[in-house]
């Protein structure tokens, strides 16, 4: 089955700074690759995503970056901010259209602390 | 974006006793839901996948007898987990796949303690 690394484990950085998070993962029938953002207790929210088609995605100050060949995608925030601070996990699902869509592997999470 | 309602979103039991969690749809059909099960401080690992009106289909290491789910209609899933003890203590949360567009949606999520 897949398989889904994520690094660092935490991370810490000062406002206005840059956080990035990479994530690997080793099925390559896996063509969807969501970010989620969770607060304690709570629901994970998506903050991006993207799939095998594209090499980079962009809204705003949160950016995702996808390299099928190495099998590795990565998360960046720019200009942080306090309120950014949060758990942040990446994921994997195959077969986007297929039967086995939306089953998703997730990283470990990166608990991310952005100082004022 | 869609809306997934799940309930309880907190119960505290004794051990023995058995815990009922649904999670559903309001306002669309939902031919797939997945149960995922989050330890404290850890991640989100998959249980098993519901199909409407079919058998769930359960991950590796999931026990199907002491986490019954039922997906009898379009719009609602339930997780039970039966005869809960301590180390069942978790944050239990569904998510759902739309039948048009394919998007994924989580619930709220349940945060069972067993005593």
């Amino acid at each position: 089955g897949e398989n889904v690394e994520q690094h660092p484990s935490t991370l810490s950085v000062q406002e206005g700074d840059s956080a990035v998070i990479k994530c690997t993962y080793s099925d390559s029938a896996s063509n969807y690759f969501p970010w989620y953002k969770q607060e304690l207790g709570k629901r994970p929210q998506l903050i991006i995503d993207i799939r095998s088609n594209v090499g980079e995605k962009k809204d705003q100050r949160i950016a995702v970056t996808l390299n099928k060949t190495a099998k590795h995608f990565s998360l960046h925030i720019t200009e942080t901010q306090p309120e950014d601070s949060a758990v942040y996990f990446c994921a994997a699902s195959p077969n986007a259209g297929g039967t086995s869509y939306g089953k998703l592997t997730f990283g470990q999470g990166t608990i991310l602390t952005v100082h004022p | 974006g869609a809306v997934v309602s799940q309930h309880p979103s907190r119960v505290i039991c004794k051990s023995g006793t058995s815990v009922k969690i649904e999670c559903r749809s309001l306002d669309f059909q939902a031919t797939t839901m997945f149960w995922y099960r989050q330890f404290p401080k850890q991640s989100l690992m998959l249980m098993a996948t519901s199909n409407e009106g079919s058998k769930a289909t359960y991950e590796q290491g999931v026990e199907k007898d002491k986490f019954l789910i039922n997906h009898a209609s379009l719009t609602l899933s339930t997780l039970t987990v039966t005869s809960a003890h301590p180390e069942d203590s978790s944050f239990y949360i569904c998510s759902v796949k739309t039948a048009i567009n394919e998007k994924l949606f989580f619930g709220s999520g349940t945060q069972l303690s067993v005593l």
